[in-house]
């Protein structure tokens, strides 16, 4: 069954310097999401992709933090400088269709990022 | 307000008994849809079933099934003969019309025993 896959499973990295998680998506999926989740709180919604731009972000998405579809197949989320409350399992999403009700946006195994 | 309510932060079930694990949810708009994950303690999180709001049947898949109540704005889900595999965070979630973003709720914390 497809999946959507992220690299690296851990990553630290000390605070200030510059962070990019990677992502593949679905191959036949169309939208791309980030999702983060802070040690023992609930999933939070950070931006929504569909192509070649941002569709949609919450207020945490702020300009330290950006996203990008460099070729076909990768998703990228990079955190220009991180803080130690960027500490948190992030999780790329994808799905089939965006604003459909009924598409279920199918998520990676996450990335924990651990800031020094 | 919340819009996703999970009160249950934790429940045991036996293996072989179906156990409900509680969702209540908070929209104005007449569209929307209703998801659930489960978390292993591993991490990742794993689609496990959904209902849309005009949706006329409950939804089922496998050995899940959503208990729909609209007009009290819940929806529950039930796993059926549970299994020791079953154990997991579970996570109810709401996407709203013209928005692409899962709202979550805080989880709950299913153990099932021997």
């Amino acid at each position: 069954e497809p999946e959507v896959t992220q690299t690296p499973s851990h990553q630290v990295t000390q605070m200030g310097q510059e962070v990019i998680l990677r992502c593949v998506p679905i191959s036949n999926h169309l939208y791309f999401y980030w999702y983060r989740q802070i040690l023992g709180q609930k999933v939070e919604f950070l931006v929504s992709f569909y192509n070649n731009e941002i569709s949609e972000k919450s207020e945490i998405f702020d300009d330290q933090f950006s996203v990008e579809r460099p070729d076909g197949s990768n998703f990228t989320l990079k955190i220009r400088s991180t803080k130690l409350e960027d500490s948190a399992m992030y999780f790329c999403a994808s799905s089939e269709a965006g604003r459909i009700s009924n598409q279920p946006q199918h998520f990676g195994d996450g990335t924990r990022l651990s800031i020094l | 307000a919340q819009k996703i309510t999970q009160t249950q932060p934790g429940m045991f079930v036996q293996e072989k008994e179906a156990v409900t694990l509680d969702c209540t949810y908070d929209t104005s708009d007449p569209s929307y849809g209703l998801f659930w994950y489960k978390q292993p303690s591993s991490g990742e999180m794993i689609f496990l079933i959904y209902q849309g709001s005009y949706d006329q049947q409950n939804a089922t898949e496998g050995r899940y099934s959503l208990n729909f109540q609209k007009a009290r704005k819940s929806a529950n889900l039930v796993i059926s003969a549970s299994q020791l595999g079953d154990s997991a965070m579970y996570f109810c979630a709401m996407r709203e019309l013209n928005t692409d973003k899962l709202i979550f709720g805080t989880g709950t914390r299913l153990q099932v025993f021997p």
